[in-house]
């Protein structure tokens, strides 16, 4: 078990609707990452958040935003829904905001989003 | 871009057989990591090396980092049923960057009979 919690599990949805995902970082980790996973593209990074600041920004959508609140959780929302966003969605969180030995990172185990 | 090619996508073999799996970019990597994923699990760190040529040991997993640092590969000494698994390795920038900035690979599919 990372410690990291992701809901929902699995999300079924129809196309131009919106969603919500819900990560839960582990308990002392400041920092959330969230990555999405489709066969064809691998794991893809999306975007990072630090103490409640965005800190990176990878291949993110403008439909996609995210957000990380004052007790560190975070959540990716995904508007006007397309075919091709479905996909395992993943968080992970670390101690800090870089690469460092001593701040690793760990994953959650992800949504998996079908859209319909 | 930087790109990790991920080699072979799949291998099958049977427990007790020794395997190699490769990582490579034409792009240098201040350091890389390889995961294991589980179906319906997220991926979980396995090694991290920083140093070209550097040479790390789990168990009967060895990992080696080129000496450019633009590849890398993971040995299975002994491979049995539970190292099934999709074997990811991913690159890191700047050290001191943001985690964010790690590049994954496509991953290799692994699975070991009994």
């Amino acid at each position: 078990d990372s410690g990291v919690t992701q809901t929902p599990k699995h999300l079924i949805t129809a196309t131009g609707q919106r969603v919500t995902l819900r990560c839960s970082p582990r308990s002392g980790d400041l920092s959330v990452y969230w990555y999405q996973q489709s066969l064809d593209q691998g794991l893809q990074f999306l975007i990072q958040y630090y103490n409640g600041e965005e800190r990176a920004k990878g291949n993110i959508l403008e439909r996609f935003s995210a957000q990380q609140f004052p007790d560190l959780h975070s959540e990716l929302n995904l508007s006007s829904l397309e075919l091709g966003d479905s996909a395992l969605y993943f968080c992970a969180s670390s101690v800090t905001g870089g690469l460092s030995y001593n701040s690793p990172l760990h994953f959650g185990n992800g949504t998996r989003l079908t859209v319909t | 871009t930087q790109l990790l090619e991920q080699s072979p996508q799949f291998l099958s073999i049977q427990e007790g057989e020794n395997l190699t799996v490769y990582c490579n970019s034409s792009s240098v990597f201040s350091s890389l990591q390889w995961y294991r994923q589980e179906p319906g699990e997220g991926p979980v760190l396995l090694v991290t090396v920083v140093t070209g040529g550097e040479v790390k040991k789990l168990k009967r997993l060895t990992f080696q980092f080129g000496d450019a640092r633009k590849d890398s590969s993971l040995h299975i000494t002994a491979a049995q049923p539970g190292d099934t698994g999709l074997y990811l390795c991913a690159g890191g920038g700047i050290y001191g960057g943001s985690q964010g900035n790690l590049i994954f690979g496509k991953g290799t599919k692994l699975s070991v009979k009994p």
